[in-house]
């Protein structure tokens, strides 16, 4: 356990739906990053906040996610009008600025019927 | 998408030998990690080097990086089957320092008791 909590593990929906996850990282963490994960490749970056500001955003952060970190705590990842490719796990990690470990929680699985 | 690419793609071995992993990659970095991650679980980190640096230990592992050739492998000595997961080197890059870490697609290291 690396003290970066996500909710819920597991989500199943049905395409078209929208679903929201939920990250809690290490509280002293001002950065907090969430990557999405494919069965079998490594992790990529969609986007990263430092403290609320929400600093960077990856092409693959389409218009359908979004990203909020409203005070500098907890973060939630949305994604509307889900589509099959959008299943995947979704990782989000903390850490300090200027420290280069990340501290991952376990990811959302999200999948996509 | 993906920098890293890391060789092999699986990896056999018996309990106590040694594996090695390779990792390389394509742009100017300041760091690069290595990550482990169990089936379905989160990343966990294990250990960074920096572009100044040549070796690291830590423990049982042995880390290389040669930035001439933008490659770096991880040695994991006298393996034990609790070794057995996914490895994953990720670089951090100058041009996008500080604001994520970009992986490689995984070397899935199993060793048989």
């Amino acid at each position: 356990d690396t003290g970066v909590s996500q909710d819920p593990r597991h989500k199943i929906t049905k395409r078209g739906q929208n679903v929201t996850f939920r990250c809690d990282p290490i509280s002293e963490h001002n950065r907090l990053y969430w990557y999405r994960q494919t069965l079998g490749q490594g992790p990529e970056f969609l986007t990263y906040f430092q403290n609320e500001a929400q600093l960077e955003k990856s092409r693959l952060l389409s218009d359908r996610f979004s990203a909020e970190r409203p005070k500098g705590s907890f973060s939630t990842l949305e994604i509307q009008r889900t589509e099959q490719g959008d299943s995947a796990m979704y990782l989000c990690a903390s850490n300090l600025a200027l420290r280069n470990e990340q501290f991952f929680g376990p990811g959302t699985r999200l999948t996509v019927l | 998408s993906q920098q890293g690419e890391e060789d092999p793609q699986a990896l056999s071995i018996q309990e106590g030998e040694n594996a090695t992993m390779n990792c390389s990659y394509k742009t100017s970095i300041n760091n690069l990690q290595w990550y482990r991650q169990n089936s379905g679980r989160g990343l966990v980190h294990l250990i960074l080097i920096r572009s100044n640096e040549r070796e690291k230990h830590s423990g049982r592992l042995r880390v290389t990086l040669d930035t001439s050739k933008k490659s770096s492998s991880l040695l994991i000595t006298a393996s034990r089957a609790a070794d057995t997961a996914s490895y994953f080197c990720a670089t951090d890059q100058i041009e996008t320092s500080g604001s994520r870490l970009t992986f490689g697609e995984g070397t899935q290291l199993t060793v048989n008791p």
